[in-house]
């Protein structure tokens, strides 16, 4: 069965270093969403990608966060630099269409500590 | 921001019992989604129930919508040992050209072999 793959599974990085996080969905899915859970709370909605282009950055803090799907294929998320409130569980997700339309399917995530 | 607000926080019941958890929600919506997620893994989606519709089944899976209410519930019936895991509702509202899920806290769900 398909799945959208994530790397890196875990990260751990310093206050003020660059970390990037990779995501790869599922073969056709044209859509791709990033999102960021804290410990305890539901995933929040980082950027949304309709094939290459950006349709909803709104909750991207542009200052240190970035996000490209150069050829509407995978994903790049990163944060440059990065802070102790980034902690938190990075989730890729895909959807064949529209979100909210139908299901979406979600990548094991990766875990970033921030020292 | 989160709209979906799940109840209860944590249930914990034995195996074979059924579990119900609530999610309401404050603003009009076109569909409400409920996701499972086991521990420190990503989410799975389990069901999708759009505004016209009032229930829902899937297997073992029960869920009903009260838009009148703005509200939602998920039975999971005859519970197993692995049911356990955070449930999360998450609603859909079109704006324009888009639309985009808004999850709430979660429930997280414990089943006692």
């Amino acid at each position: 069965e398909a799945e959208v793959a994530q790397s890196p599974r875990y990260k751990i990085t310093e206050k003020s270093q660059a970390v990037a996080f990779w995501c790869d969905p599922i073969s056709g899915h044209a859509t791709l969403y990033w999102y960021r859970q804290i410990l305890g709370q539901g995933p929040e909605l980082l950027v949304q990608f309709q094939d290459e282009s950006v349709v909803d950055d709104s909750q991207l803090p542009k200052d240190r966060f970035s996000a490209e799907r150069l050829k509407g294929v995978d994903s790049t998320l990163k944060i440059q630099p990065a802070e102790l409130g980034d902690s938190a569980m990075y989730l890729c997700a895909s959807s064949l269409i529209l979100a909210g339309l139908g299901e979406q399917f979600f990548g094991p995530g990766t875990r970033l500590t921030v020292l | 921001s989160q709209q979906g607000e799940e109840d209860p926080q944590a249930l914990s019941i034995q195996e074979g019992e059924n579990a119900t958890m609530n999610c309401s929600y404050k603003t009009s919506i076109n569909n409400l989604q409920w996701y499972r997620q086991n521990s420190g893994r990503g989410l799975v989606h389990l069901i999708l129930i759009r505004s016209n519709e009032r229930e829902k089944h899937s297997g073992r899976l029960r869920v009903t919508l009260d838009t009148s209410k703005k509200s939602s519930s998920l039975l999971i019936t005859a519970s197993r040992a692995a049911d356990t895991a955070s449930y999360f509702c998450a609603t859909v509202h079109y704006t324009g050209a888009n639309s985009k899920l808004t999850f709430g806290k979660g429930i997280t769900l414990s089943v006692r072999p």
